[in-house]
């Protein structure tokens, strides 16, 4: 029984260059949240997507930060022309409905240089 | 939107000891807290949760209590051992999905 799997664990970006953070979801779940963390900081959330629709982004940069979560395949967290503040570790969590608990991916962890 | 608090920011105590952390919540909409335990270079694992029809919850050695009229939760941890040195956050939400998280409490078991 696999749980949230997160690729890559490690990314080292440029500045100005794209990251592409994927999530794949438990099995069964349909629910994906993406939460970012900064050293010795809680966890913020993002944004949560159920296939193919962003429920609530609220969390989320207005600009450079995109998510989606299509049909097939797993959940992308895009972040366009990195800057060095978006160095930070990102989990996604999944969850079977939105009132279930949620499971945390072991994270990637990003550093813009 | 809802604000968490949590202290201490670190714990340490001696194995066998027992861990109290303790977290408040600004919004009384809340109705969900649960609790993660997070081990170096990993993801939050889900220890323990409660909703707020009720008062305690206990699995094993983990207990959390749920106080609404103040706003505050704990979770307490008995017989500590070696393997739950972590870092705890607490989190509460309206639902399950949009978590408030604290700032994390690093606890250490001195063997």
């Amino acid at each position: 029984n696999a749980g949230v799997m997160q690729n890559p664990r490690h990314l080292v970006r440029r500045r100005g260059q794209e990251a592409r953070l994927r999530c794949s979801p438990m099995k069964g779940h349909s629910h994906v949240y993406w939460y970012r963390q900064l050293p010795e900081e809680g966890l913020k959330f993002m944004v949560y997507l159920q296939k193919e629709n962003i429920i609530d982004e609220s969390g989320m940069p207005k600009e450079r930060f995109s998510a989606e979560f299509p049909k097939e395949g797993p959940s992308i967290l895009r972040i366009q022309q990195v800057v060095r503040g978006d160095s930070a570790a990102y989990f996604c969590a999944s969850s079977s409905d939105r009132n279930s608990p949620l499971h945390f991916g072991n994270g990637t962890r990003l550093t813009v240089t | 939107g809802e604000n968490v608090e949590q202290h201490p920011s670190t714990l340490s105590v001696q194995e066998g000891d027992s861990a109290v952390i303790k977290c408040t919540y600004s919004d009384s909409a809340s109705n969900y807290f649960p609790w993660y335990k997070q081990e170096l270079g990993k993801g939050p694992q889900l220890i323990i949760d409660i909703r707020s029809n009720v008062g305690e919850k206990k699995d094993q050695r983990i207990a959390v209590t749920l106080n609404k009229t103040a706003k505050h939760f704990s979770l307490h941890i008995t017989e500590t051992q070696p393997e739950d040195s972590a870092v705890y956050f607490c989190a509460a939400s309206k639902g399950a999905n949009n978590l408030f998280f604290g700032t994390g409490t690093r606890l250490t078991v001195i063997p």
